[in-house]
């Protein structure tokens, strides 16, 4: 098993612009979730995935952003009309589904999306 | 709601000093509590995490206890290298599923 992986790495666009990422989780692992992490802060919870079901969005995910999980395996974020304050390190983890706090969640390498 | 508040960096140590972050954690309930570490080019990586009160996690020479009386689950190592170069992050989950993360604290260690 390779990890978590995530596509691309690196992404420029210019504002108004559509992106979309994505995530490809570990094989066996039925939960997926997005974080977004700014510069000098901590990741923040954008939503989650169990199997192709996505079970909360945070209020940090507008409506220019969605992300799927057509089959249960891997999960594509997209962000439409895309603005400055969007550039960010977009983060997706993978965990089984212990229905746990204490389970791990396992962080892929993130995809940098810059905004001009 | 839930969160974390860890001590500011950067921090700057020479090699074989003793480290600790300092974390304090609000939450209602019994939250999990973890270190991340993400190394330079690297993701975020579990370090250690503990899941309930006085429990202490450990790995690769780092220790935290979490204590539910002054809600901390402070971070320490008694001897650095400069490989332990990163930033680390404090985290809780009150759930099972969504992590809230501090903001992070930069360690440099210099040979």
């Amino acid at each position: 098993d390779t990890g978590v992986s995530q596509d691309p790495r690196h992404k420029i666009t210019k504002r108004g612009q559509n992106v979309t990422f994505r995530c490809d989780p570990i094989s066996e692992h039925n939960r997926l979730y997005w974080y977004r992490q700014t510069l000098g802060q901590g990741p923040e919870f954008l939503t989650y995935f169990q199997n192709e079901a996505q079970l909360e969005k945070s209020r940090l995910l507008s409506d220019r952003f969605s992300a799927e999980r057509p089959k249960g395996s891997f999960s594509t974020l997209e962000i439409q009309r895309t603005e400055q304050g969007d550039s960010a390190m977009y983060l997706c983890a993978s965990s089984t589904e212990g229905g746990w706090a204490g389970d791990e969640q396992y962080f892929g390498p993130g995809t940098r999306l810059t905004v001009t | 709601g839930n969160s974390v508040t860890q001590m500011e960096g950067p921090v700057t140590l020479s090699e074989e000093a003793f480290l600790t972050i300092n974390c304090t954690y609000t939450a209602t309930g019994y939250p999990s509590l973890f270190w991340y570490v993400q190394y330079p080019g690297e993701g975020l990586q579990l370090l250690l995490k503990a899941t309930k009160a006085d429990d202490k996690g450990s790995n690769k020479g780092f220790e935290a206890t979490y204590r539910k009386e002054t809600t901390s689950f402070h971070l320490e190592k008694g001897s650095v290298q400069v490989s332990d170069s990163a930033v680390y992050f404090c985290a809780l989950n009150p759930n099972d599923y969504k992590l809230s993360f501090g903001a992070g604290t930069t360690v440099t260690v210099r040979a």
